[in-house]
């Protein structure tokens, strides 16, 4: 059963654009939510977090939206830079210290 | 920030060896992690540590086991490697912040002939 969703495999936005990566998950208990951003042949890197209290983080250019009652978050990313050209994992936190995955958005910034 | 380190990152090992994947993290953290990363299936997570010696099943722990002999050291055993174990490993420390930050390794491609 997978708990947190990430439906689109890849996305490809124009430099300067915005990026919008979505998430989504069916476990109510989840208290935070987390992106990690992966480059190949690297570990995965935290980006962003919010608590399950707020709607909204921004951090630069990076910010995550949370709505509760659609058990669905986004990160959106602006402007969108080639630099950014990466796997993102979406990941909730609930009991135990443990994160549970999505299975991942390849976001490619073309020029 | 936690650093974590990996003792390989490619190895190639036939089917029916016992491969060891090693990780040291240089903080002291209570939480390690062992998840595997496949295509379309994300981040899965095999097993994870508390503490020394102790060790709780993920959600894939089928076909591994992991020991916790040093708080620093957590290390992921295939006790008789198979080709579906083929795979990127991610070794991961913390879990200790009020978001459950965990800091990744560089990851350990496996190859399983």
């Amino acid at each position: 059963d997978q708990q947190v969703k990430q439906n689109s495999p890849s996305l490809s936005v124009q430099e300067g654009r915005i990026s919008i990566l979505n998430c989504d998950y069916t476990n109510s208990m989840f208290d935070y939510f987390l992106w990690y951003k992966k480059y190949p042949a690297e570990g995965p890197t935290f980006l962003i977090s919010i608590s399950s209290i707020k709607d909204k983080n921004e951090d630069g250019r990076f910010t995550v939206f949370l709505n509760k009652s659609a058990k669905h978050l986004s990160l959106h990313i602006v402007p969108s830079q080639p630099g950014d050209s990466a796997v993102y994992f979406c990941a909730a936190s609930g009991t135990a210290s443990k994160l549970t995955f999505g299975t991942g958005t390849r976001l490619q910034v073309t020029l | 920030d936690v650093k974590v380190t990996q003792s390989s990152r490619y190895l190639v090992k036939r089917t029916g060896e016992k491969v060891f994947l090693e990780c040291v993290q240089d903080m002291d953290h209570e939480n390690m992690f062992w998840y595997r990363q496949d295509p379309g299936l994300g981040l899965r997570l095999i097993y994870f540590s508390y503490d020394v010696k102790m060790k709780e099943k993920g959600d894939i722990p089928e076909g591994y086991s992991v020991s916790r002999e040093k708080k620093e050291r957590f290390s992921l055993i295939l006790e008789s490697a198979s080709t579906n174990q083929t795979s990127m490993y991610l070794c991961a420390g913390g879990g200790i912040s009020s978001y459950n930050e965990q800091f990744f390794g560089p990851g350990t491609r496996l190859t399983v002939l």
